[in-house]
């Protein structure tokens, strides 16, 4: 139980474009999603906690124009990643809440040439 | 500060040794602890939490973590490590944020290496 999908796993992208990244819980509801990005050898940082029904809280740094986030339903969050540059490739990864735990997606990879 | 420490960037055992991966964390009021692992490329996986109750907590793949309130820590540790478990380890903590929301603050991670 408590699992997380994301798609894609991987993206390539010219910059100026847009991407959008989904995260899906396949056998729960989540009210609570949670978009991250990790770079090579580093610890998680959170980008924003995404609430169902309602904006998203994005954390201190993080821009919400660039870094769309929708929670439409209690089972679906996406992430858009607006006018992609290279400096905003990373490995993006979403978690959703169940019971007290996250559970993490894949995880996407995203590289802007 | 809420914090949470990871003080060693590496551990190396042998297979089949016991292996121990250190977590230190520093918050407000009662702790809601957990470990991730997480393998190359890919997202993580829950290995256990504790949130109350019995200091040991046992969880996913034969790893167990002990919560010491006096030393603030929650030590991972596993009796006979296998060279599957080599991989990335994460500890977190739960918070509060300024907008009353919960979310995890993270240690640096542990790199471990099980040695065949």
């Amino acid at each position: 139980g408590a699992v997380v999908s994301q798609h894609p796993s991987w993206v390539i992208c010219k910059s100026g474009t847009s991407v959008k990244i989904e995260c899906r819980s396949l056998d729960f509801q989540a009210t609570t999603m949670f978009w991250y990005r990790q770079f090579p050898k580093q610890s998680l940082m959170l980008m924003a906690t995404s609430n169902e029904g309602s904006k998203a809280t994005y954390e201190q740094g993080v821009e919400k124009d660039k870094f769309l986030i929708n929670h439409a339903s209690l089972t679906l969050s996406t992430l858009t990643v607006t006018s992609a540059h290279p400096e905003d490739s990373s490995f993006y990864i979403c978690s959703a809440r169940f019971s007290d735990t996250q559970y993490f997606g894949p995880g996407t990879r995203l590289t802007v040439l | 500060a809420q914090s949470v420490a990871q003080p060693e960037d590496q551990v190396n055992v042998a297979e089949g040794n016991p292996l121990t991966v250190k977590c230190t964390y520093s918050v407000s009021g009662n702790p809601y602890l957990f470990w991730y692992v997480q393998y190359p490329n890919r997202g993580l996986q829950f290995l256990l939490k504790y949130i109350t109750g019995d200091n040991l907590v046992k969880g996913s793949y034969g790893f167990e973590a002990e919560f010491n309130k006096s030393q603030t820590s929650f030590h991972l540790k596993k009796p006979s490590a296998l060279v599957s478990d080599s991989a990335l380890y994460f500890c977190a903590v739960r918070v509060k944020n300024a907008g009353n929301n919960r979310k995890l603050i993270w240690g640096l991670g542990t790199s471990l290496a099980v040695n065949p």
